[in-house]
């Protein structure tokens, strides 16, 4: 089954640049989706096919997708960003997520 | 507003039974295809299962850890979905949401506040 793999915690200083990747075999000819959890909450979409924002979602949020690596940009990064992110594909006619990663603002 | 809202959820010995339902408004529901996701406290996100529109046959897949246990309905009359979940496992614990795919496309885009279940004895 294919596996998403990203890291478990990314830490960025407040107003710089966070980088969210999410590595999977060939992950670049899938469209992947990106969501952002805060804790005791649902997940919201911030991504959907690997660089395009929903309505709502800051420009601060970027994709891009490439390779065997996606990766989920936020940019001058406030504390409000701080949550879980998680990456999404779809493979075999199955959803398959990635562990997800918890983004620290410092 | 679009939105969807889960119920149903509850404590339940293993083995055990639990009917979850997922009501949906603002949007057309009977278009969409409905999916399950559910996340374990402190773990991350976990597909459950998906229902397609009429137009597809109102097909469903299941992830493999509960295919033969769960199973996906729809009531398009009353823009609702279902989770039937049988023969439920202590790690079957967890919150479940619903939520709901566009027409066409295979991002989740609409999420319910999700519904808690326990299993235990």
């Amino acid at each position: 089954s294919y596996e998403l793999t990203q890291p478990l915690s990314v830490s960025v200083a407040l107003g710089q640049t966070a980088r969210i990747t999410c590595g999977g075999n060939n992950i670049g000819i899938k469209n992947v989706h990106w969501y952002q959890q805060k804790p005791g909450q649902a997940p919201v979409l911030v991504i959907y096919r690997d660089s395009n924002r929903p309505s709502g979602i800051p420009e601060r949020f970027s994709g891009s997708n490439s390779g065997n690596t996606a990766t989920l940009s936020i940019t001058r990064a406030q504390a409000g960003d701080e949550a879980d992110y998680y990456c999404q594909v779809w493979d075999s006619s199955t959803v398959v997520f990635g562990g997800g990663t918890k983004l620290t603002v410092l | 507003e679009v939105q969807l809202v889960e119920s149903g959820g509850g404590l339940v010995q293993p083995g055990g039974s639990l009917k979850l339902s997922c009501a949906a408004s603002g949007f057309t529901f009977s278009g969409s295809a409905m999916h399950w996701v559910r996340q374990a406290s402190g773990k991350g996100l976990d597909w459950v299962g998906r229902i397609r529109s009429k137009a597809d046959s109102y097909a469903t897949e299941y992830a493999a850890s509960v295919k033969g246990r769960f199973t996906i309905s729809r009531d398009d009359s009353k823009n609702t979905a279902f989770l039937q979940m049988n023969s439920l496992k202590t790690e079957d614990t967890a919150v479940y949401y619903c939520t709901r795919l566009p027409s066409g496309d295979y991002y989740m885009d609409v999420w319910g506040k999700g519904t808690t279940v326990t299993v235990s004895s």
